[in-house]
């Protein structure tokens, strides 16, 4: 979900659990939306993506959907293993190319 | 194929010092975004270049900021005269001319003044 602030808002899951992540983005005439992962010290990088013409798309353990009518982004993640803990991102892009991050999740996974 | 490089790193710089970030896009990639990563916030667009043009400067400061990407070389992000509040992370990214959409990033400069 979204945040204000200094806290992150953090998701811990049990090894092995689904993990869903929320986003909630701004512009309706946002066409692109991205999933990154951030971990410490290093850059986004990049997980799927989804055109605004699609509600779904699937990757290798991840899944995004996508709700125009309430503007709500999400990504699942299955069998989530502790190499995904990590703080996620997502993006969108509307008019021009600059990207529009949300403010992060932080995805804890316990052993 | 090497992904976005970002130099320095790190970077420490004195109140009222000059500091300059370097990136060097993936090969073939023409676009060059630079971003802003304050603690525990999510990135801010700051400018989008391409070889020997401002694109969208609409998230850079007004005064002390600039950036260039010239014909040879790589991009760099400037600030003069930093203040504490410059002290973030700054990533470089890149995407190639014909997508536009996908922006690989770098590993980022993180930007210290005492």
């Amino acid at each position: 979900g979204e945040s204000v602030g200094l806290h992150l808002p953090t998701l811990s899951v049990q090894e092995g659990d689904n993990s869903i992540i929320n986003c909630a983005y701004s512009n309706s005439a946002s066409d692109y939306f991205i999933w990154y992962k951030q971990e410490s010290g290093k850059g986004p990088q990049f997980i799927i993506d989804i055109r605004s013409n699609m509600d779904k798309r699937q990757g290798q353990r991840v899944t995004v959907l996508l709700n125009k009518t309430v503007k709500h982004l999400s990504l699942q993640i299955a069998a989530t293993q502790p190499g995904d803990s990590a703080v996620y991102f997502c993006a969108e892009k509307g008019r021009g190319n600059k990207l529009v991050f949300g403010a992060g999740t932080i995805l804890r996974v316990k052993s | 194929n090497a992904g976005v490089m970002q130099n320095p790193r790190h970077l420490v710089r004195r109140r009222g010092q000059e500091a300059r970030l370097r990136c060097s896009p993936m090969k073939g990639h023409s676009h060059v975004y630079w971003y802003r990563q304050l603690p525990e916030e999510g990135l801010k667009f700051m400018v989008y270049l391409q070889k020997e043009n401002i694109i969208d400067e609409s998230g850079m400061p007004k005064e002390r900021f600039s950036a260039e990407f010239p014909k040879e070389g790589p991009s760099i992000l400037r600030i003069q005269q930093v203040v504490r509040g410059d002290s973030a992370a700054y990533f470089c990214a890149s995407s190639p001319p014909e997508a536009g959409n996908e922006q690989f990033f770098g590993p980022g400069t993180r930007l210290t003044v005492l």
